[in-house]
């Protein structure tokens, strides 16, 4: 079954923790992102990568790393979280070129 | 920034009626798309269509699209009460593999 997996789905931690959420897909897509969703603004692009070693910033990277070795994984690395980095995070996929991209279930990040 | 924006923030609707959702664009697209999110899960790909494409059918879904007004609007007849869920549209650029995301209607459809 094609599918983009999450994990973990739920973390509670402090601020300053460094903490990594990982994204894998089995479809062998080459472009994968990350968004970030929080009430009345939808969903924003955090990084995204066309392919392995090649990774650029979306619209809000403050705070986020990412990481690209292998074309099935792309974690989300958050170096020392902070309260504004609460939300909730979404990994996806695609063939590239404007396709549709297959989401994760999400992650859900409450830094306190 | 946000590309698209959806209109109405929310709807609530009786089953069986149909409902309608606007998104508004600013710049060309290669095509745009509409996701559909049930409570806190992920986002689900329902329809695409091109920037040459008028209007598409999927099942009870239809779409249409006027790039002279940098306009979709998304169709769902006969609504069920499982279609009860948050719907984005997602626009494609010209160029490159980036989705922009509205913020997207909350649809509620009562049985």
């Amino acid at each position: 079954e094609a599918q983009v997996t999450q994990n973990p789905r739920y973390l509670i931690t402090v601020t300053g923790k460094k903490l990594t959420v990982t994204c894998s897909q089995n479809m062998n897509h080459e472009y994968m992102s990350w968004y970030r969703q929080d009430p009345g603004l939808g969903l924003r692009q955090i990084y995204y990568s066309m392919n392995v070693e090649v990774t650029d910033k979306g619209d809000v990277p403050e705070g986020y790393k990412v990481s690209r070795k292998e074309k099935r994984n792309f974690p989300l690395i958050l170096e020392s979280p902070s309260p504004n980095q609460t939300s909730l995070y979404f990994c996806a996929s695609s063939g590239g070129g404007g396709r549709p991209q297959h989401f994760g279930d999400g992650t859900r990040l409450s830094i306190l | 920034s946000q590309q698209g924006e959806e209109d109405p923030q929310a709807l609530s609707i009786q089953e069986g009626e149909n409902a309608t959702m606007n998104c508004s664009y600013k710049t060309s697209i290669n095509n745009l798309q509409w996701y559909r999110q049930n409570s806190g899960r992920g986002l689900v790909h329902l329809i695409l269509i091109r920037s040459n494409e008028r209007e598409k059918h999927s099942g009870r879904l239809r779409v249409t699209l006027d790039t002279s007004k940098k306009s979709s609007s998304l169709l769902i007849t006969a609504s069920r009460a499982a279609d009860t869920a948050s719907y984005f549209c997602a626009t494609a650029m010209e160029y490159g593999n980036k989705l922009v995301f509205g913020a997207g209607t909350i649809l509620r459809v009562k049985s």
